[in-house]
């Protein structure tokens, strides 16, 4: 069974930072491409970035370039988001989604999110 | 202002036929980019419906099918139910953005 289980998620003031984690378990974890999504408070869902398998290509929305970089060890199953430079519109819950291929195409599975407020 | 399009809201009675359109531009959709589709229940994780523009999961009723033609593809809803009742979501990729899109969201009310 397929099973994504994220954290990290907490409260940061703006500027400030943010690691989330997302750790797999069910399948092979390097054979597939990972992303974050996220969704503010009543809002629709918003690609982040993305991640091939083996973590050589990297893809970011223009909202987070520059500001967060995503990461993943193969060896402990974990996908990983820096977020730095907090804005009061990144508030919003996270989810880790597992990619149907190597590289980014669409999501066959999703956690159950991580809320990350950026509030003064 | 989301790059593919759906409309807000969409509602039908227990055992109608819903569609709702995810309408985008020659940057995504309309250069041939795959479409797929998900199903968020209230309080929850999205989940995969549809993939490759009209392909089911397993697991997923027969009575969800997706179609694509041009710069716009549709999600179908047959026989419906009240745990049908939920936010829909198409997903895209956009060369303009080099990035992974959605539409902003239909949410389906079941009278």
């Amino acid at each position: 069974e397929v099973q994504l289980v994220e954290s990290g998620g907490g409260l940061a003031q703006p500027g400030g930072s943010l690691r989330l984690s997302c750790v797999a378990s069910g399948f092979t974890f390097s054979s597939y491409a990972m992303s974050w999504v996220r969704q503010a408070p009543g809002k629709g869902l918003e690609w982040v970035s993305g991640i091939s398998g083996s973590g050589g290509s990297t893809y970011y929305a223009d909202s987070v370039k520059g500001r967060f970089t995503i990461s993943r060890d193969n060896s402990r199953n974990t996908l990983y988001l820096q977020m730095s430079s907090l804005r009061l519109e990144d508030t919003a819950v996270y989810y880790c989604a597992k990619d149907w291929a190597v590289t980014p195409y669409f999501f066959d599975y999703w956690g159950q999110g991580t809320l990350a407020a950026v509030s003064s | 202002q989301s790059v593919l399009t759906q409309p807000p809201s969409v509602s039908g009675a227990p055992g109608q036929r819903v569609t709702i359109s995810c309408t985008g531009s020659s940057s995504n959709i309309g250069a041939g980019y795959d479409v797929h589709w998900y199903q968020q229940l209230p309080r929850t994780a999205p989940k995969l419906l549809i993939y490759g523009d009209t392909n089911r999961p397993s697991g997923v009723p027969d009575r969800f099918s997706g179609s694509k033609s041009g710069t716009s593809a549709s999600l179908a809803i047959t026989g419906l139910q009240a745990e049908d009742e939920a936010d829909y979501y198409c997903q895209s990729y956009d060369s303009s953005l080099s990035g992974w899109v959605f539409g902003g969201g239909t949410k389906l009310t079941v009278l």
